[in-house]
């Protein structure tokens, strides 16, 4: 069974530092690859997701991701923090259903 | 894009009675609909698959007779909370897909905004 798991519950930042929140996963077939973003009290959008092809993904609000077979992972990157950032972050893979990370909360510090 | 819309968004209610959520794909027709449940400060746990016309297929440990999912049309799924206990209050999100486009694993997931359950 797939299994996703994020390395730090919490991340801090700078306003205008990088971000990066790392994701490794565990598939037993090729694995479908995403991220979600949670504000308070909100559900989940969609940030970015792998499926085929270009292993380097890019999504909104700036946030990109690389798939690495490799290392099994799919770090979530972006090159300037903004305060609107802060918010909980959510990897998750696909099989026939959706197994989410523990997620990591991003904090951004003026 | 896609939009799934739950309702209400946030209720209270008193130990032993049943609360029922919505759970609406607005824009599409949601052949399979999942229930997820969140504690503060903690990740997604799925609770159960739905497929439209079908029993819904629950995880391991999730007791369906306490927690009902009905999925009665390609747009609605519906999850009864029966005989709440304030062990129950939590956050449940719904997110809806349709299959019928394809590998079920490809198909992005349509999240709702989330119900707020407190049971007092």
């Amino acid at each position: 069974a797939q299994s996703v798991t994020q390395l730090g519950s919490h991340v801090s930042v700078s306003e205008g530092a990088l971000v990066l929140l790392r994701c490794n996963y565990s598939s037993s077939v090729p694995p479908y690859l995403f991220w979600y973003v949670q504000y308070p009290n909100q559900g989940l959008q969609l940030l970015l997701k792998y499926t085929t092809g270009a292993t380097l993904v890019k999504g909104i609000n700036g946030f990109e991701a690389e798939f690495k077979k490799s290392e099994t992972s799919f770090h979530l990157t972006k090159p300037s923090a903004h305060m609107s950032d802060a918010a909980e972050y959510f990897c998750a893979v696909s099989e026939n259903d959706m197994r989410f990370g523990a997620g990591t909360r991003l904090t951004v510090k003026p | 894009g896609a939009v799934v819309s739950q309702h209400p968004s946030w209720v209270i209610c008193k130990s032993g009675t049943s609360v029922k959520i919505e759970c609406r794909s607005l824009d599409f027709q949601a052949t399979t609909m999942f229930w997820y449940r969140q504690f503060p400060k903690q990740s997604l746990m799925l609770m159960a698959t739905s497929n439209e016309g079908s029993k819904a297929t629950y995880e391991q440990g999730v007791e369906k007779d306490k927690f009902l999912i009905n999925h009665a049309s390609l747009t609605l799924s519906t999850l009864t909370v029966t005989s709440a206990h304030p062990e129950d209050s939590s956050f449940y999100i719904c997110s809806a897909v349709n299959r019928g486009a394809g590998d079920a694993a490809y198909n992005e997931q349509f999240f709702g905004p989330g119900t707020r359950l407190t049971v007092l």
